[in-house]
């Protein structure tokens, strides 16, 4: 099955750096998600980005699908940013038939420091 | 627009008791998904229905889990009986129809299960 990996697997900031996180996936997809695991367990729903760059507030995200990666940008992060950040991907071609599902990467866990 | 819901939110048993866990998706949405996510790992999909219909539960561990969802809209997932790498969050999801194309999941805010 594809193959999603997600560096790097850990990262501390302090408030108000920038970071980014990388999702790199073994095939083609048709639907790429970035997720939020907040501390309370709940998957927030980020970005649906199968291919381009979209942006909503100081998040932003851009899909390469043609080189198999995508990137997640957080810029002036604060301490409500900390979490676990999911890569989610449907690996399935539409013309095989097969229902569309995710396949999650193993997450980055970030810290951001007051 | 209500989200995914979920019940209960927290469960702790002991091995070999079985458990059941709710699901009512986003309205209209035609797909559900039940995923298991164990600390420090991915979720992981267990069974995907499409109305009362299942189109995958081939990582679902039939011999002790079982799950559905009669009318097209909640769903439960129950385990019976319980072991103890049975402890994680489980979590369910909603999309639109999901067949021909992809649509964007959401999900409820998960069920932790601890089983000792």
């Amino acid at each position: 099955g594809i193959q999603v990996e997600q560096s790097p697997p850990d990262l501390i900031l302090q408030e108000g750096a920038n970071s980014t996180l990388r999702c790199n996936f073994s095939d083609s997809v048709n639907n790429l998600q970035w997720f939020h695991q907040n501390p309370w367990g709940q998957l927030i729903n980020l970005f649906y980005i199968p291919s381009g760059t979209k942006q909503n507030g100081r998040l932003s995200a851009t899909t390469v699908a043609t080189e198999r990666y995508s990137l997640l940008y957080i810029s002036s992060s604060q301490t409500t940013d900390s979490g676990v950040y999911f890569c989610a991907v449907d690996p399935f071609p539409i013309s095989s038939g097969s229902a569309r599902q995710l396949t999650f990467g193993s997450g980055t866990q970030l810290t951001v420091l007051p | 627009e209500a989200g995914v819901a979920q019940s209960p939110r927290y469960k702790i048993i002991e091995k070999r008791q079985s458990v059941a866990f709710w699901c009512n998706p986003i309205s209209g949405h035609a797909t559900l998904y039940w995923y298991q996510q164990i600390l420090g790992q991915g979720p992981k999909l267990l069974i995907q229905f499409q109305n009362n219909g299942v189109v995958d539960d081939s990582q679902l561990p039939k011999d002790r889990f079982s799950a559905e969802r009669l009318k097209g809209v909640d769903s439960t997932l129950k385990i019976q009986p319980a072991k103890l790498e049975d402890s994680a969050v489980y979590l369910c999801a909603s999309s639109p129809r999901g067949l021909l194309r992809s649509y964007e999941q959401y999900f409820g805010p998960g069920t932790r299960l601890t089983v000792t």
